[in-house]
This record gives structure tokens, C-alpha cells and sequence, in this order.
């Protein structure tokens, strides 16, 4: 199976500065149809998780363009520009291009 | 809108069964493929099966030969019958639907429900 990495486990960040999470592989995600099946989801609590990037760059109707994805290969990455209180959550990011579908083991992103 | 809509968790003792439900509205049920997500505090975020359109099923490891996924398109109703549970069943189970379209590939997990807890537990 497809090892996700995530790191740091938690991030606290002061309100309106950026923050950024890693997600690294243990296989490159590029799969053969040319797609890299790399998603980012958010999970406040109490809730659902909420996909937000998917094919690590594509932000899902709705996101604020303060979310961005990007990476390639094995190596991804989630930007906040701009902390919001509405943003502590965990987030998750998720392989599909490799069978089983397997997921980070989340970064808690809280309020200094 | 797109709503799912897990039912059918609860307490169970170890080596009983449970069939879980999942009720889908707002999208053409039958042309996605449903998946169960279990959610646990120990181990996150774990797949769990898998149903495509034309039926075909697809398992974890972990469950292959315990679980079954199936569906009835007519119902837009998704179901997991979970037998021979163990401890390591426990978690929060949700559904969430995917899709593959011509040109852009697979679309993973953009909706979810709001899950249904099983405990398995004497």
C-alpha cells in the first residue's frame, strides 16, 4: 500500500499568517491516464471531511483562494495564505491513483 | 443537492454483524461509484470497500471476506453488511461518492456524509 506522510502532526499559527502541510508518498501518484490523484480535505470539528484540492491543484467550488495545492511526484504541498478562525481544523491528504486508497495521518492546524 | 446519509450503526459484541445504509439524493446514484471510509481516533482515516455502477466490489484487506458492499440503484441506497466483527471494526463509517468522466479521469471523495458510529465491544 501507498504510504502518505504528513508533517508537522500540528500547526499553530497566528491569525492571518500563512501555514503549509506536507504530504509526501512512498510512490510517485502520477498515474498511467496522466492524472496525479492527490486530494486535500478539511475536517472542523465535529464534521465530515470537506474535500478541497483535488488532482493536487484543482480548488473544489466554494474553497477560498486563500487554499492552494501543488507538488508533483511524490512531494505535495497545502498553502493557507492567510489563517482565518474558520480554518482550524485537521486536514488530510489522500491518495487515489495507487489501490487502496489511503490517506494522511492529518495535520491539526490551530490558533496560537 | 447532493445529500448522503449513513444509518444502521450501534454497540455489537465481537463476532456479530451489523448492515450499515447509506441513502443518496440529488446526483444519478447509479452512475457513481460509493465507497465506505472508516474513521478511527488511533488510526485516522481508512478505506474500507468499494461498489462500481455495473456492481463490481472491491475490499480492504482487513475486511475482504467479512464485509459486502453492495447497492440498489432503484432505492439509491448504498449498504455495508459487516459479519464477524471485531474490536478493530470500531470507528465512525462514512460514505462517499466518486466518479470517473471521459478527459478529466476520477473524482475522488467530494461528498461525504455525515457518518454512523459502530462500537464493537463486550
Amino acid at each position: 500500500d501507498v504510504v502518505m506522510t504528513q508533517s508537522p502532526l500540528s500547526l499553530p499559527v497566528t491569525l492571518g499568517q500563512p501555514a503549509s502541510i506536507s504530504c509526501r508518498s512512498s510512490q510517485s501518484l502520477v498515474h498511467s491516464d496522466g492524472n496525479t490523484y492527490l486530494n486535500w480535505f478539511q475536517q472542523r470539528p465535529g464534521q465530515s471531511p470537506r474535500r478541497l484540492i483535488n488532482k493536487v491543484s484543482n480548488r473544489d467550488s466554494g474553497v477560498p483562494d486563500r487554499f492552494s495545492g501543488s507538488g508533483s511526484g511524490t512531494d505535495f504541498t497545502l498553502k493557507i495564505s492567510r489563517v482565518e478562525t474558520e480554518d482550524v481544523a485537521v486536514y488530510y491528504c489522500m491518495q487515489g491513483t495507487h489501490g487502496p486508497i489511503t490517506f494522511g495521518g492529518g495535520t491539526r492546524v490551530e490558533i496560537k | 443537492e447532493v445529500h448522503l446519509v449513513e444509518s444502521g450503526g450501534g454497540l455489537v459484541q465481537p463476532g456479530g454483524s451489523l448492515r450499515l445504509s447509506c441513502a443518496a439524493s440529488g446526483f444519478t446514484f447509479s452512475s457513481y461509484w460509493m465507497h465506505w471510509v472508516r474513521q478511527t481516533p488511533g488510526k485516522g482515516l481508512v478505506w474500507v470497500s468499494r461498489v462500481d455502477p455495473d456492481g463490481g466490489t472491491y475490499y480492504a484487506d482487513s475486511v475482504e471476506g467479512r464485509f459486502t458492499i453492495s447497492r440498489d440503484n432503484a432505492k439509491n441506497t448504498l449498504y455495508l453488511q459487516m459479519n464477524s466483527l471485531r474490536g478493530d471494526d470500531t470507528g465512525l463509517y462514512y460514505c462517499a461518492r466518486d466518479v470517473w468522466r471521459p478527459g478529466s479521469g476520477s473524482d475522488y471523495f467530494d461528498y461525504w456524509g455525515q457518518g454512523t458510529l459502530v462500537t464493537v465491544s463486550s
